[in-house]
């Protein structure tokens, strides 16, 4: 069956290290990965959109990876802040009919 | 930030109701979706439109109907409100030829 996989368990890390969330994924063979940031009671705001050919981007503190290989994308967010705790969300566009499929997200919480 | 709205923000009401949830967007995308989201869960697409006159139904079978008269309203609606039917709904739009989703602020629905 076709999933996106997320840790469930929230990331909880110290204000200035770097977070690192992982998205896998399989029987997809998306053209792009997107990541998205949820805060509570709120809809998700884009952030980045990696593509099958991209290995890296980055914005600001922000980076992604794209392993189609592994069926996998990491997203770090470095001098990681308070501010930046939230959910993290990774979308996949499956069949190219503009209609994403998200992850469950997974929530950082960044202390202190 | 995205120009689009949806009201209302909360909404309680009794097993039965008909009601409408309201969703614009000032953006001229003709591309929108309709989402429904349980607390910790994944977003699950139930509704999209393409342009004026086109609905189709998303992913997650859902017993809300969807119009897309004017490009900048999709409204959801549910004839007869069920417990069942309690969630967060989040409306999106998408410019063709992106791959960017912008959403709203959702609507917390609550049926009793």
């Amino acid at each position: 069956s076709q999933k996106i996989e997320q840790n469930s368990e929230a990331l909880n890390i110290q204000e200035g290290k770097t977070a690192t969330l992982t998205c896998n994924y399989t029987n997809y063979s998306p053209a792009y990965l997107q990541w998205y940031r949820q805060d509570p009671g709120r809809g998700p705001v884009f952030l980045l959109l990696i593509r099958e050919n991209e290995k890296e981007k980055r914005k600001e503190r922000l980076k992604v990876t794209f392993d189609t290989t592994l069926k996998q994308s990491l997203f770090h967010i470095t001098a990681s802040q308070p501010a930046d705790s939230a959910t993290y969300l990774c979308a996949l566009d499956p069949r190219g009919f503009q209609k994403l499929v998200f992850g469950t997200g997974t929530r950082l919480l960044v202390s202190p | 930030e995205a120009d689009i709205y949806q009201t209302p923000r909360y909404l309680v009401i009794g097993t039965g109701k008909k009601i409408t949830l309201e969703c614009s967007q000032t953006m001229g995308h003709d591309k929108m979706y309709w989402y429904q989201q349980d607390p910790g869960m994944e977003l699950h697409l139930i509704h999209y439109s393409y342009g004026v006159n086109s609905t189709e139904k998303g992913d997650l079978s859902s017993e809300s109907t969807v119009s897309r008269i004017r490009t900048e309203h999709f409204p959801l609606t549910l004839e007869s409100a069920r417990p069942s039917h309690t969630s967060q709904y989040l409306c999106a739009s998408r410019r063709e030829g992106t791959d960017t989703q912008y959403f709203g602020p959702g609507t917390r629905l609550t049926v009793l």
